[in-house]
This record gives C-alpha cells, sequence and structure tokens, in this order.
C-alpha cells in the first residue's frame, strides 16, 4: 500500500513565525503536491515537485515556498505565517506514468492566532 | 485553464435512495477525470476515474461515473446509499499530458437513516 505522511495533524502557530510542513511517501514517486483546502473552494494546489531540487508554483505560491532534498521528502514552509493561512494542508506524491493516481496524506490542520 | 464545477455543495439522501453528485469541467483538450471521497479527519481516497476507452467507469464502494463528452459532465452515482457513505466527495480533471489536478469546490453528503 502506499503510504503519505505528514507530519503532524494538528499545528497551531503564532502570526509572523515560520512554519515547517513535512510530508513523507514510501512509494518511489518522482512527483509530489501540496494543496490547501478550505470550505467551497476545493483543494488548491500550491506547489508541485517533479523530481529531486526540482519545483514548480501551483495556483497560490504567494506566501509560501518549498524544498525537496530527498526524493521521498517535501517540505512547505511558511516563511512568515499569517491568519489567512490557516486552512488544511494536503499533501500527495504520484509515479512518472501519465495514468498514475495522485495519493494523499491525511492532512495537517493548521491554525495561525 | 481548466475548471470544475460541482453543482451543490451539501447533499442530503435518505439510506437506500439514489446519490447523485453533477460534476461539469471545462478543458480546451479532453481531460483525464477523476472522482476522490474524504472521509472525516482524513486524506482523500481515489474513488474511480476516466483515461480513455468506455465512459461509464465503475469505482469503489459501488460507485460509477459517466463521462459525457457532449455535456462536459463526469456526474458520479451510486443506486443505493449506505450510512458509510457520508463524506465529501470531489471531481478532478488533469490534462492527459500532464500532472496537476484541478479539483471542484467538493459536495457534503449527509446520509439520513
Amino acid at each position: 500500500d502506499v503510504k503519505v505522511t505528514q507530519s503532524s495533524r494538528y499545528l497551531v502557530k503564532r502570526t509572523g513565525e515560520k512554519v515547517f510542513l513535512e510530508c513523507v511517501q514510501d512509494m518511489d514517486h518522482e512527483n509530489m503536491f501540496w494543496y490547501r483546502q478550505d470550505p467551497g473552494l476545493g483543494l488548491r494546489l500550491i506547489y508541485f515537485s517533479y523530481d529531486v531540487k526540482m519545483k514548480e508554483k501551483g495556483d497560490i505560491p504567494e506566501g509560501y515556498s518549498v524544498s525537496r532534498e530527498k526524493k521521498e521528502r517535501f517540505s512547505l514552509i511558511l516563511e512568515s505565517a499569517s491568519t489567512n493561512q490557516t486552512s488544511m494542508y494536503l499533501c500527495a506524491s504520484s509515479g512518472q506514468e501519465s495514468l498514475e493516481t495522485q495519493y494523499f496524506g491525511p492532512g495537517t490542520r493548521l491554525l495561525v492566532l | 485553464a481548466q475548471s470544475v464545477t460541482q453543482l451543490g455543495s451539501h447533499v442530503s439522501v435518505s439510506e437506500g435512495a439514489l446519490v447523485l453528485l453533477r460534476c461539469n469541467y471545462s478543458s480546451s483538450v479532453p481531460p483525464y477525470l477523476f472522482w476522490y471521497v474524504q472521509y472525516p479527519n482524513q486524506g482523500l481516497q481515489l474513488l474511480l476515474k476516466y483515461t480513455t476507452g468506455a465512459t461509464l467507469v465503475k469505482g469503489i464502494n459501488g460507485f460509477e461515473a459517466e463521462f459525457k463528452k457532449s455535456e462536459t459532465s463526469f456526474h458520479l452515482t451510486k443506486p443505493s446509499a449506505h450510512m458509510s457513505d457520508a463524506a465529501e466527495y470531489f471531481c478532478a480533471v488533469r490534462k492527459a499530458a500532464g500532472n496537476k489536478l484541478t479539483f471542484g469546490g467538493g459536495t457534503r453528503v449527509l446520509v439520513k437513516p
């Protein structure tokens, strides 16, 4: 079974703090993704990576950065957290083949006070 | 640019009744189409997908969806709802040659006894 794990299920941070969200997958997948999920808006892509040290902006990259130093690990960084970044964050991974499914982690619910 | 519209953010059905969740998409090229389900406090799980071939696609847990190119739709159905179907459902599209998913806003299903 594919397993995508995220470092925290719940996180509370203060405005201005630097926040790291970690995601690890165990299926040797090339592609990894970070989404945020907000009621009524579905999932929106923040960043994705198709290889180690490679990254591409998604639809809403402002206020976020990412790091992929190892194939299995993809980190999302909030350089200076703001209240409008309070959300559910979901990580996903997929293989390189075009028919590959994206597999999702359980999510991190982040509250910025 | 692709977009996905799910009609109805909330749907209430009685146990044993038909479940119908609507999804319409806009895409400049024939896309791949997906339905995901999210149970409370969990990540997203793939229900079914359409890539090529037969337009009626069967998925897990008795769900199926039909791709209708002329209507740009990919509606999800299940003949008889079960209490365990209570969840949020997301429709998503992806270009055949790409790896980025575009999600609809989601439909939360409530199943009444």
